[in-house]
């Protein structure tokens, strides 16, 4: 079993629409949590951390929780711009653990 | 400030030869890392450094050699390539190590590399 799962997708949405993607991992121990955002053939960009008492910024919304080990991002109001992979990671000591992504496409 | 800059953006090498990937920044940051980008795997971190002088092995360092003789630079040596190191490499810098309060990763543009 992978430590962080993401669904690959893609999600295909339209512009304007809701999308929440999930993340799950397997250490219970894990520290810290993020959602790092990748455009295609580009390298990985800090979107948010995530908190245990959710947090939001502008459009996006993050949620953890620990009992279930699950981690979500939620993007409102979705604009073409939003079209990228997001890769969930994870803390566990000193190492952090990418999921392998998960992509998303807004058409117009 | 360039960021992280990483040389070259595509190589192809045949197998069994060596060649060294370059990564600098000129933030200042005391820890940088390798990884490779796999389809369907993630990025696997192969080395990493947290401060001059110092590297260590990731989950992946076989067929990898490090050195971080100044801060700014981190180079990745393959010492012979194998088709299996066909992958996209990222370097990356942060101003802590990861459970440090300003652990966010700046990742460089990425090398691709192909082993014939």
């Amino acid at each position: 079993r992978k430590e962080v799962e993401q669904d690959p997708g893609p999600f295909n949405v339209p512009e304007g629409a809701t999308v929440a993607f999930n993340c799950t991992y397997s250490n219970s121990a894990s520290q810290s949590f993020f959602w790092y955002r990748q455009d295609c053939r580009k390298e990985p960009k800090l979107l948010m951390s995530v908190y245990s008492s959710g947090n939001e910024d502008g459009r996006f919304t993050a949620q953890l929780n620990r009992a279930s080990q699950y981690i979500s991002l939620l993007i409102r109001d979705s604009k073409l711009s939003d079209s990228a992979t997001y890769l969930c990671v994870v803390r566990n000591t000193d190492k952090l653990i990418f999921g392998t992504g998960t992509r998303l496409q807004v058409f117009p | 400030n360039a960021g992280v800059t990483q040389t070259p953006k595509f190589q192809v090498l045949k197998t069994g030869q060596s060649m060294t990937l370059q990564c600098a920044q000129d933030m200042n940051h005391e820890y940088m890392s390798w990884y490779r980008q796999d389809p369907g795997m993630g990025l696997r971190l192969i080395h990493y450094s947290v401060g001059a002088g110092i590297t260590d092995q990731g989950e992946v360092p076989n067929g990898y050699n490090v050195s971080r003789s100044t801060t700014e630079d981190f180079p990745l040596r393959l010492l012979s390539a194998a088709p299996s190191q066909t992958s996209v490499y990222f370097c990356a810098s942060s101003y802590s190590m990861p459970s440090g309060p300003y652990n966010e990763q700046f990742f460089g543009p990425g090398t691709r590399l192909t082993v014939l």
